[in-house]
């Protein structure tokens, strides 16, 4: 079963507006990624969080892991329409027996230009 | 190359026929996955190999399903008999190593949609 889950289910903004995507998970994590998904194909890698980290920050991207309440938070600043994609959290399972990334099911972000 | 490939990009095939999918993975990737992506879904993980150790077959859905990976780089997942309900994306993605911070990052092949009809 899908361990992470995204929130909201679809969002649209406009161009210039930030776009704020969180995440929840339900097991204790090694680390947790954000990917984005255009067009239904090939995921592309954003940003790691490890679980000892708070924030972290690439470009435009700032990631927030809160832990306690196993939530995650992805914010794109200054958003464009070449945002529009599906973002997707995945965890990784801190017991070591997975290997393999858990994902959600995705938030499809729509950027009006 | 440079990054994950996979063919074909787009298989139709009828209900009840194999097929065989393809991954070529990052040169020098030891972890190789396959995932499951249905219309407006998250990934499903299917199967993973590291290295030479027993692959990790727990998200084959049925015996219908395997995958094997040669020389420890292209990796095929077969289905057999298909039915409808395998009509998917499947995506494939390669690591330098997995479970070992800083070299578990995945990077993902384009994808082949599957459509059994």
């Amino acid at each position: 079963s899908q361990q992470g889950e995204e929130d909201p289910q679809a969002l649209s903004i406009q161009e210039g507006e930030n776009a704020t995507m969180n995440c929840s998970y339900k097991t204790s994590i090694n680390n947790l990624q954000w990917y984005r998904q255009n067009s239904g194909r090939g995921l592309v890698h954003l940003i790691l969080i490890r679980s000892n980290e708070r924030e972290k920050h690439s470009g435009r991207l700032r990631v927030t892991l809160d832990t306690s309440k196993k939530s995650s938070s992805l914010l794109i600043t200054a958003s464009r329409a070449a945002d529009t994609a599906s973002y997707f959290c995945a965890t990784a399972d801190r017991s070591g027996s997975a290997r393999q990334l858990t994902f959600g099911s995705g938030t499809q972000l729509t950027v009006l230009p | 190359g440079a990054g994950v490939s996979q063919s074909p990009s787009n298989k139709v095939t009828e209900k009840g026929k194999d097929v065989e999918l393809r991954c070529d993975p990052i040169s020098g990737h030891t972890a190789l996955y396959w995932y499951r992506q249905s219309l407006g879904q998250g990934l499903e993980f299917l199967i993973y190999f590291q290295g030479n150790s027993a692959p990790d077959k727990s998200g084959l859905p049925s015996d219908r399903f395997s995958a094997e990976r040669t020389g420890g780089s292209v990796s095929t997942l077969t289905i057999q008999r298909t039915q409808q309900e395998d009509s998917a994306v499947y995506l494939c993605a390669s690591s330098l190593r997995a479970g070992i911070l800083g070299a578990d990052t995945q990077y993902f092949g384009p994808g082949t949609r599957l459509t059994v009809l």
